[in-house]
Order: structure tokens, then C-alpha cells, then sequence
């Protein structure tokens, strides 16, 4: 059975800094995708980056990058020059085979300015 | 394009009754999601449709269940409402996972 972890309940970053988010995974499967979700206060679910197991580049979007580490089940989450408004819960996902998702517990980032 | 819309937004239930909760998916989504989310807590997953049919269920009584229309929205009802189902409920839409899950802003249901 997949498994998410996110070793970091809460992070205190200062404004135009970098965050790394850490996110390792479990998982019997050969294919699968990895996701980070966004969540700030008001409680929608926002999608900010997937990997695909298979995906040899780091994906990147924008301020978010993936560092997929495959041989050490690793999926962090960068955001370069942080914001406030990156104030928020993040969640790591991963799909199985059923297309459903495992979620990590989150991890709640304060950006202090 | 609209994104996933859910209603109603918010849901005050007393312990017993039923809740219908509802949810539009992106227009060209054919698979819906819903998700629990307890207060402080990550997301539980408790249903997939996809094509009108229930393709896997989370690990949730048979009081909750759901359905998909025709055209593609869905609906989570809640049966005999116990205290502990007091939680945000979301939604959520894909073409498939390696486009991502839309989500939509959530039903907070509250049970008293």
C-alpha cells in the first residue's frame, strides 16, 4: 500500500527566502504520479506540481520545483523567493493505480515578512 | 472555463438526519472525487465515480454514499449524521492524475 510522509508539521520561513518542503513516499507500484497541493485558509485545494514516475526532468512551475529523488522515494517541494501569500497547508499525494489519492499529513508554512 | 463548484458552502446538521452534498466537476471531467477533512486533519479519501459508476470507495461506513449524473455531477449523502462527520468535504475533478485534481472550495458540514 502507498504511503505519504511529511516529516515538518510547521515551518517559519522569512519572506523572499526558499522553502523546501520534504515529502518521502512508499510504494509497491512501478508507475505512479506524485502531486503537491496548496491549502491556505480558506480551504480549497489548490494544485501546484506533479512528477511522474517515469519523468527523468524535475518538473518545475513557476516558483515551485520538484526534487524527485526516485531511489530514495523522495518528493520535496522548492518555492524560490518566497511570498506571504505562500502562507498556507501543503500536502503531498501520491496516486496509485487506481488513480486514488494517499495524502501526506501537510505541513503548515508561515512566510514571516 | 468554471472550475469545480460545490454546494451548498456551508451545512449545519443535527446528529440523526441526513446531508446531500453537491458537486459540479470542470466541463470534459469525467471522474469525481470526494474527500473528508477533519478539522487539523489531511485528507481521507471516500469516493471515485467515473463514467456514472462508483469505482473505489475510502474506508467509510455504508452511511456515506454518493452518485454520478449523466452529466457528469455527483452527489455525497451522509446518512443517520454522527458528531465526528463534522468535517470539510471536497470535491474534486480530473481527466486523469497526471493532469491533477481540480478541487472545489469545500462543503463545511457541522453536526451539533
Amino acid at each position: 500500500a502507498q504511503k505519504i510522509t511529511q516529516t515538518q508539521p510547521g515551518m517559519f520561513v522569512q519572506e523572499k527566502e526558499a522553502v523546501t518542503l520534504d515529502c518521502t513516499y512508499d510504494t509497491s507500484d512501478q508507475s505512479y504520479g506524485l502531486f503537491w497541493y496548496k491549502q491556505p485558509s480558506s480551504g480549497e485545494m489548490i494544485f501546484l506540481i506533479y512528477q511522474g514516475s517515469y519523468d527523468e526532468q524535475n518538473a518545475t512551475e513557476g516558483r515551485y520545483s520538484l526534487n524527485f529523488q526516485k531511489a530514495r522515494k523522495s518528493a520535496n517541494l522548492v518555492i524560490s523567493a518566497s511570498q506571504l501569500g505562500d502562507s498556507a497547508m501543503y500536502f503531498c499525494a501520491i496516486s496509485d493505480s487506481n488513480y486514488q489519492l494517499i495524502w501526506g499529513a501537510g505541513t503548515k508554512l508561515i512566510i514571516k515578512p | 472555463e468554471a472550475g469545480v463548484t460545490q454546494s451548498p458552502t456551508h451545512l449545519i446538521k443535527t446528529r440523526g438526519q441526513q446531508a446531500t452534498l453537491r458537486c459540479s466537476p470542470i466541463s470534459g471531467h469525467t471522474s469525481v472525487y470526494w474527500y473528508q477533512q477533519a478539522l487539523g486533519l489531511g485528507l481521507q479519501f471516500l469516493l471515485w465515480y467515473d463514467e456514472g459508476e462508483e469505482r473505489n470507495r475510502g474506508n467509510f461506513p455504508p452511511r456515506f454514499s454518493g452518485r454520478q449524473f449523466p452529466n457528469y455531477s455527483s452527489e455525497l449523502n451522509v446518512n443517520a449524521l454522527e458528531l465526528e462527520d463534522s468535517a470539510l468535504y471536497l470535491c474534486a475533478s480530473s481527466m486523469g492524475p497526471s493532469y491533477g485534481y481540480t478541487f472545489g472550495s469545500g462543503t463545511r458540514l457541522t453536526v451539533v
